[in-house]
Formats: structure tokens, sequence, C-alpha cells
């Protein structure tokens, strides 16, 4: 069965600073790779997602993601977070021929005014 | 568009009571999945429904059970309740079929004393 690991399990960071949580999952085969997002009192929501082709994602926010299949990698960067960013993020896979959702146990990020 | 809506937001049952979780979809959206959250387990797949069919089920007991009705709309019932099953339960609707792009709702928190 597939896993997904986030082994940052919360960073504090301070306005401005760049952003990368890490997210590594196991599963040699063709995977659909997630990454949500829980800001305080709010739901879970899509942050941004890939399924193929450019391996570099952009989603909401200034996030992106880059997809390094040979590290079975999916990290989320920021160039600059800002305080807003506070939240819970949590990576997510999808395997070929099996549609379950899969998820890491998410990253509690703070940002520091 | 109305999010997704779910009923109760609380809930607390003794031991061995069962309860019914509902869900409504985002108007159009065919597709309701669940998801129990826990701090200990995180964000774990229960099952997925489309067009009033289970399409995948997670690693659960036969306790947890879930139903779709034609307007789409959802409900989750977990008999016998156990202290372990206290989580906060989410669902989640899709248009399409699968985990491609999916919709969270607040989610129930369910205590059992």
């Amino acid at each position: 069965a597939q896993s997904v690991s986030q082994h940052n399990h919360h960073v504090i960071l301070s306005e401005a600073a760049s952003l990368e949580l890490g997210c590594n999952y196991s599963y040699g085969g063709t995977v659909n790779l997630f990454w949500y997002v829980q800001y305080p009192g709010q739901h879970l929501q899509l942050l941004l997602k890939y399924f193929s082709g450019d391996p570099l994602v952009k989603g909401i926010k200034g996030f992106e993601a880059e997809f390094i299949k040979s590290k079975f990698s999916f990290n989320l960067r920021k160039p600059s977070v800002q305080w807003s960013d506070t939240a819970e993020y949590f990576c997510a896979v999808t395997v070929n021929g099996n549609e379950k959702l899969t998820f890491g146990t998410g990253t509690r990020l703070t940002i520091i005014p | 568009k109305a999010g997704v809506t779910q009923t109760p937001r609380y809930l607390i049952k003794t031991r061995g009571q069962q309860v019914t979780l509902s869900c409504s979809p985002i108007s159009g959206h065919r597709s309701v999945s669940w998801y129990q959250q826990t701090p200990g387990q995180g964000l774990q797949f229960l099952f997925e429904y489309f067009s009033e069919t289970q399409r995948n089920k997670g690693n659960f007991p036969g306790r947890f059970s879930g139903r779709q009705f034609s307007n789409s709309r959802s409900e989750m019932n977990v008999s016998t309740l156990e202290l372990g099953d206290s989580a906060l339960y989410l669902c989640a609707s899709s248009p399409m079929a699968g985990a491609y792009e999916q919709y969270f709702g607040p989610g129930t928190r369910l205590t059992v004393t």
C-alpha cells in the first residue's frame, strides 16, 4: 500500500523567509500528487496538484511544488512566506488504478510576524 | 455555489451507541468521499460514493458504513461506537469519480465517552 511521509511536523519561520516542506511517497508506479492546506478555523482546501507533464506545479497564493520521480518527492515551496500562510499543510497521493487519497501526517507551519 | 455542508457539527455519544453523520455535496457534484482525522493517525480514507455506488473503501471495520442518495447527499453510519472512534469526520465532494479535485466540508467532531 502507498504511504506518504512528511518529516517536518512543525516549522516556524519569520515573515519573508523562504519555505520548503518535504513530502515523500512510497510507490514505484504512476502517481497523482496533491498538497492541501488547512488554515485555522477553515476547511481543508486544495493548494496544488500534479497529474502529469511539467514537474514544476504552481498553485494558489504563490506556492509551487516540484515532482522529482527519482527521489519519490513532491516538496512544497514558497520564496517568501507571509503571516497569513500560518496553517497545516498536507501532502497526499493516489496511485495508478487505486484512487484512494492517502494523506501524510501534516506539517504545522507557524509564521512569526 | 454553496460549499460542502456537514451535519451535525458536533456530537457526543456513548460507547456502544450508533451514530449517523450527514454530508451534502456541492451542487452538481456526484462523488462524495469520507475521511477520519485523528491526532494519532492523521487523515484516513473511509470510502467514496459515486452515483449511489460505493467505488472505494478504506481499511476500516464493517462498523463503518455509508450510503449515497439519488440527490448525491451521503450519510455515514458507525455502529457499536468505541472510544477510538472519537475523531473529526470529513466529507469531500468532487464533480467526478476519484480523488482528482476534492472540496472538503467543515467536518463533524464526534466524541465517544
